[in-house]
């Protein structure tokens, strides 16, 4: 049971433009929702993340949206820049344990 | 750079055979986590370890196994390989066990099973 679904799969937006990636979970346990970012062969790289007692996260241009009610959350990537093609992952976890549960990812290129 | 380090960084085999992947975790962190990451099944959860206990298991085989030494690196152990263990191989560590506590990522170790 895929318990953090992503969309979209992939994205190209134009330099200077926004970049929304938008997640959706299941498990109301879960209350710590970090996004990283991934370049091609390296590592998952923590981008920025929320727990639920807030709405809304900025760190520069990056920024998290929060609705606990509808259990979604997005990653918007203001001024989008082509040195953030990558691709995102969505994750979640919750106190019980530290394991994280990803969605399937987004591939965002940003054309300049 | 995340401060976690893994080797090897490529990992060439046959089917059938035995291989351990190895990894350190950023320093002061005691939390060591092992994902796989394949294009079929995305980035998945499979083992994770506290100061040298197990602390939780998700979707690892039997053929896969691991363990956390003294001094706080961890092996990923697999046996039996099939093409279809081929995959990415991530480490990862926190600080604490429980949490939620941030997660830092090693470059990973690919895995090829010819």
């Amino acid at each position: 049971q895929q318990q953090v679904k992503q969309s979209p799969q992939s994205l190209i937006v134009q330099k200077g433009g926004i970049s929304i990636i938008n997640c959706a979970y299941e498990n109301t346990a879960f209350d710590y929702f970090p996004w990283y970012q991934q370049f091609p062969g390296k590592g998952p790289a923590l981008l920025i993340a929320i727990r639920p007692d807030v709405s809304e996260k900025k760190e520069g241009r990056f920024t998290i949206s929060f609705n606990k009610s509808a259990k979604q959350f997005s990653l918007h990537i203001m001024d989008s820049q082509p040195g953030d093609s990558a691709t995102y992952f969505c994750a979640a976890t919750n106190n019980a344990g530290n394991m994280l549960t990803f969605g399937g990812g987004t591939r965002l290129m940003v054309k300049p | 750079d995340s401060g976690v380090t893994q080797t090897p960084k490529h990992l060439i085999t046959a089917t059938g055979q035995r291989v351990t992947l190895r990894c350190s975790p950023r320093s002061g962190d005691l939390s060591v986590y092992w994902y796989q990451q394949s294009l079929d099944q995305g980035l998945q959860f499979l083992i994770q370890y506290y100061n040298g206990e197990e602390r939780a298991k998700g979707n690892i085989l039997e053929r896969f196994s691991a363990q956390q030494f003294p001094d706080l690196h961890s092996e990923l152990n697999l046996s039996s390989l099939e093409l279809g263990d081929s995959a990415l191989y991530f480490c990862a560590s926190s600080v604490e066990a429980g949490g939620p506590y941030e997660q830092y990522f090693g470059p990973g170790t690919r895995l090829t099973v010819t």
